[in-house]
């Protein structure tokens, strides 16, 4: 089983600054890469598949970058919607897809 | 509008059974595979269970395996997860999820809760 590693844990920003989460797979996943947004009480959104590539409607300060087993997800200038669970998951061999543990983006 | 509802979640004991659905609509439902994913009360995104997209291929998490069982009716646009011997552990929100071409999960439904206690 691929194992998902995300870090940090929690990340505390200000409104308006950068946040930088990372994501490393235990082997490589090639850019098969999928991060997702959950916000309390919600079911998770995905924002980002093919490590790079934003889903439908997801503001373009979003961004993601990586292949192999290291990647990153960027928030240019967070705003006050972007304060939720992120977590990272691979889909290279369907049907074993493994998440990470999530990175809680929580208000500095 | 691609949707996804699930429901048949509630309070269950241990060593009882429950038969979640997931109704979907507004995409070809028999072109896709579906997934269960789980989420315990303060924990992470878990994969329980998937099903290729005849039905012919399902594959379990080693936590469910032998306890749960994952089938879909095209017929009815209709997914479903018999659940049976469940334990403590098994309590969780339970998402109806749908994969992409390529296998990223691109649409969850609301989630349905499954309580496991006595």
């Amino acid at each position: 089983e691929i194992v998902m590693t995300q870090s940090p844990a929690t990340l505390s920003v200000s409104p308006g600054e950068r946040a930088t989460l990372s994501c490393r797979a235990s082997q490589s996943v090639s850019s098969n890469l999928a991060w997702y947004q959950q916000k309390p009480g919600q079911a998770p959104r995905l924002l980002i598949y093919g490590a790079s590539t934003r889903a439908t409607g997801i503001p373009a300060r979003f961004s993601g970058s990586g292949s192999g087993t290291e990647f990153t997800l960027t928030i240019s200038s967070l705003q006050s919607e972007d304060f939720a669970v992120y977590y990272c998951q691979q889909y290279n061999n369907w049907p074993s897809l493994t998440f990470g543990g999530g990175t809680k983006v929580e208000i500095k | 509008e691609v949707q996804l509802v699930e429901s048949g979640g509630g309070l269950v004991q241990p060593g009882g059974s429950l038969r979640l659905s997931c109704s979907a609509s507004g995409f070809t439902f028999s072109s896709y595979a579906m997934h269960w994913v789980r989420q315990a009360p303060g924990k992470g995104l878990e994969y329980v269970s998937a099903i290729s997209s005849n039905g012919g291929s399902t594959y379990y998490a080693d936590s469910v395996k032998g306890r749960f069982t994952i089938s879909r009716d095209n017929s009815k646009n209709t997914l479903y997860l018999q659940m049976s011997s469940l334990r403590a552990e098994d309590t969780a929100v339970y998402y109806c999820v749908k994969v992409s071409d390529y296998y990223y999960m691109d649409v969850w439904g609301k989630g349905t809760t499954v309580t496991v206690s006595s």
